[in-house]
């Protein structure tokens, strides 16, 4: 079967660091993607990981263990901005569909 | 300015109806979604096309019909046959063969009375 598995709901303070933990369960894999969706909004690319370790792309890392069916999204010094909900997502292995996780939705306070 | 269109932002339709859902990109993208979004939930697949006059049913294409007669367009039509047609609908597409990335339209919110 397929599944990806994310928490519902974290909640952090402003300058604080957070980490978003994905695992992921599918019959074939193409690569691992982070998104961030505002309410109401169309989600928006934030990362894409196909080899294991560490992808640093400013306040956002990405990080992946293939083996370990594990991925996480590390997020720095918080902004009220950042409250949204982040989507992992995982490629099968044609690259033709996205399996999503039910997103966890961050809650940023001051 | 290239992206992704979708219209009307929301949309109301009576019980038994059908109602299409308009995709457009300029993107020059090969690939083409279509998606929905419950509350609480993540995305779910509904079609996929990745060539013109081609498309594949994803997860939860029962309820549901959609066309690709241009590389351009993919409109999606929600039947009367879909028990429960309320919800966010996103269209995506992709430069496929090229990169997985996937970029989203800003949705449609059918609310079906």
């Amino acid at each position: 079967g397929q599944n990806i598995d994310q928490p519902t709901e974290m909640t952090a303070t402003e300058g604080a660091i957070v980490q978003i933990n994905c695992t992921y369960q599918t019959s074939g894999f193409n690569g691992l993607f982070w998104y961030q969706q505002h309410a109401g909004e169309a989600p928006t690319f934030l990362s894409y990981n196909v080899l294991d370790g560490l992808e640093e792309k400013g306040r956002f890392s990405s990080f992946l263990s293939r083996s370990k069916g594990y991925s996480y999204l590390l997020l720095k010094e918080l902004q009220m901005k950042d409250s949204a909900s982040y989507l992992c997502a995982a490629m099968n292995q044609a690259g033709t569909a996205l399996i999503f996780g039910k997103g966890t939705t961050l809650s940023v306070s001051s | 300015d290239g992206g992704i269109t979708q219209s009307p932002k929301y949309l109301f339709r009576k019980e038994g109806q059908n109602v299409t859902l308009s995709c457009e990109q300029n993107l020059n993208h090969d690939a083409m979604y279509w998606y929905r979004q419950d509350p609480g939930q993540g995305l779910r697949l509904i079609y996929y096309s990745q060539i013109v006059n081609d498309f594949q049913k994803g997860d939860i294409a029962e309820g549901y019909s959609v066309s690709r007669e241009k590389k351009e367009s993919f409109p999606l039509t929600v039947t009367s046959a879909q028990k429960n047609p309320t919800a966010f609908y996103l269209c995506a597409s992709s430069d496929y063969g090229r990169s997985y990335e996937q970029f989203f339209g800003p949705g449609t919110r059918l609310t079906v009375l």
